[in-house]
């Protein structure tokens, strides 16, 4: 079963404005990665915060968890056409076999002009 | 510096055909996984393997193989292929004591 899901499923925006993506999941974790995935390509790695951390930025980018609810968001401030894309949470359990990811079912994100 | 390399990125097969997926990465990464995409699904790891010659399974691991004869590659094969393996794979690697995963650009089966 998916360790993360994201709400909302899709969003859509006006250049310009935020947009913020929530996650949620089911057990204790080490860290949460976001990833962005545009259209017919693979995953990029935008930001990881872990489990002892509250709040992480880069760039235009800002990562929240709060452990105690199990959930993350992502926002991302004065968004641009170019961020248009799907956005991917994946909780990190480090085990035997390196940091173990499990992923969400992702946000697509349209931003408009 | 290529990153993650798939081969192929396209691929049609018919049902009961074998094939083999090839993941190269030139990172010197301990870590390597194969992940399937499918619509509604997000990624489901299939495989991984935590260094040469070794593997491990994942979420997904039925109908499929693995193999890491060498570090810089990681071979996923379906050796008698079903319609529901029509899927998007994707291969990754990382670094043992960073968490961070890179991705390749994916490979597109349909099995008919």
């Amino acid at each position: 079963s998916q360790q993360g899901e994201e709400d909302p499923q899709a969003l859509s925006i006006q250049e310009g404005e935020n947009a913020t993506m929530n996650c949620s999941y089911k057990t204790s974790i080490n860290n949460l990665q976001w990833y962005r995935q545009n259209s017919g390509r693979g995953l990029v790695h935008l930001i990881l915060i872990r489990s002892n951390e509250r709040e992480k930025h880069s760039g235009r980018l800002r990562v929240t968890l709060d452990t105690s609810k199990k959930s993350s968001s992502l926002l991302i401030t004065a968004s641009r056409a170019a961020d248009t894309a799907s956005y991917f949470c994946a909780t990190g359990i480090l085990t035997g076999g390196g940091n173990k990811l499990t992923f969400g079912t992702g946000t697509q994100l349209k931003v408009e002009l | 510096n290529a990153g993650v390399t798939q081969t192929p990125k396209f691929r049609v097969l018919k049902t009961g055909q074998s094939m083999t997926l090839l993941c190269a990465q030139d990172m010197n990464h301990e870590y390597m996984y194969w992940y399937r995409q499918d619509p509604g699904m997000g990624l489901r790891l299939i495989h991984y393997s935590v260094g040469e010659g070794t593997t491990a399974k994942g979420e997904v691991p039925d109908g499929y193989n693995v193999s890491r004869l060498k570090k810089q590659n990681f071979l996923l094969g379906l050796e008698s292929a079903a319609p529901s393996q029509t899927s998007v794979y994707f291969c990754a690697s990382s670094y043992w004591g960073q968490d961070e995963a890179f991705f390749g650009q994916g490979t597109r089966l349909t099995v008919v």
